[in-house]
């Protein structure tokens, strides 16, 4: 079955550390990848994809991904994290159904929290 | 709006009672998706339009659910006979493209529904 895992329910990481926020997936043919994060409060916001091209892709605020076919990951990374990172991490990968339509597979997402 | 925008924000019903949930996607987006989420839950997959019809309606849970989109941009999604477990964050999103998978989802703000 095509799935996406996040291992880490909850990531703690110092104001001004690197961060990272693991995302392992499970799908037949070349993959498109999404993380998505979500503020308190707030909808799910696009940070970064990667369809295909360099392995590593830079997104919004300052984050950035790198796509490992051999080890089928697509870690979310930061190299200075900022209390305000802290928040819910989604990561999704793009499958085709039966129908030949894409739809988005999600992880159970990572809780963030940047201590200052 | 520029972004994507979903009425009512919050909906409390009670158990058995109709519901509809509105989606005004981003103008000019062919693709609109439903999910649900539950609390501490990736989004669930409901439906999928591409344009007036539904691609994919494989994440629709039961019969009591159904999602219109009859001009090709605002989309409503109906609740008959709403249970306890209907409650949770109905979020909407919409793309570019013709499902090929691989545009960014922008998502609204989401209905938040309460039964009873």
């Amino acid at each position: 079955a095509q799935s996406v895992a996040q291992p880490e329910d909850q990531v703690n990481v110092a104001e001004g550390n690197p961060l990272t926020v693991k995302c392992t997936y499970s799908v037949s043919g070349n993959p498109y990848l999404f993380w998505y994060v979500q503020y308190p409060n707030r909808g799910l916001q696009f940070l970064l994809k990667y369809i295909t091209g360099d392995n590593l892709v830079k997104g919004s605020y300052g984050f950035e991904a790198e796509f490992n076919k051999s080890q089928t990951s697509f870690h979310l990374k930061k190299p200075s994290a900022l209390v305000s990172d802290s928040a819910l991490y989604f990561c999704a990968v793009s499958v085709t159904n039966a129908g030949n339509n894409r739809k988005l597979i999600w992880g159970l997402g990572t809780s963030l929290a940047v201590n200052p | 709006g520029a972004g994507v925008s979903q009425t009512p924000s919050n909906k409390v019903t009670e158990k058995g009672k109709y519901v509809e949930l509105r989606c005004d996607p981003i103008s000019g987006h062919t693709a609109l998706y439903w999910y649900r989420q539950s609390l501490g839950q990736g989004p669930e997959f409901l439906i999928y339009f591409q344009g007036t019809g539904a691609a994919d309606d494989s994440g629709l849970p039961n019969d009591r659910f159904f999602a219109v989109r009859p001009e090709g941009s605002v989309s409503t999604l109906k609740i008959q006979r709403t249970e306890r477990g209907d409650s949770a964050m109905y979020l909407c999103a919409s793309s570019l493209g013709l499902g090929l998978g691989y545009n960014e989802q922008f998502f609204g703000p989401g209905t938040r529904l309460t039964v009873l």
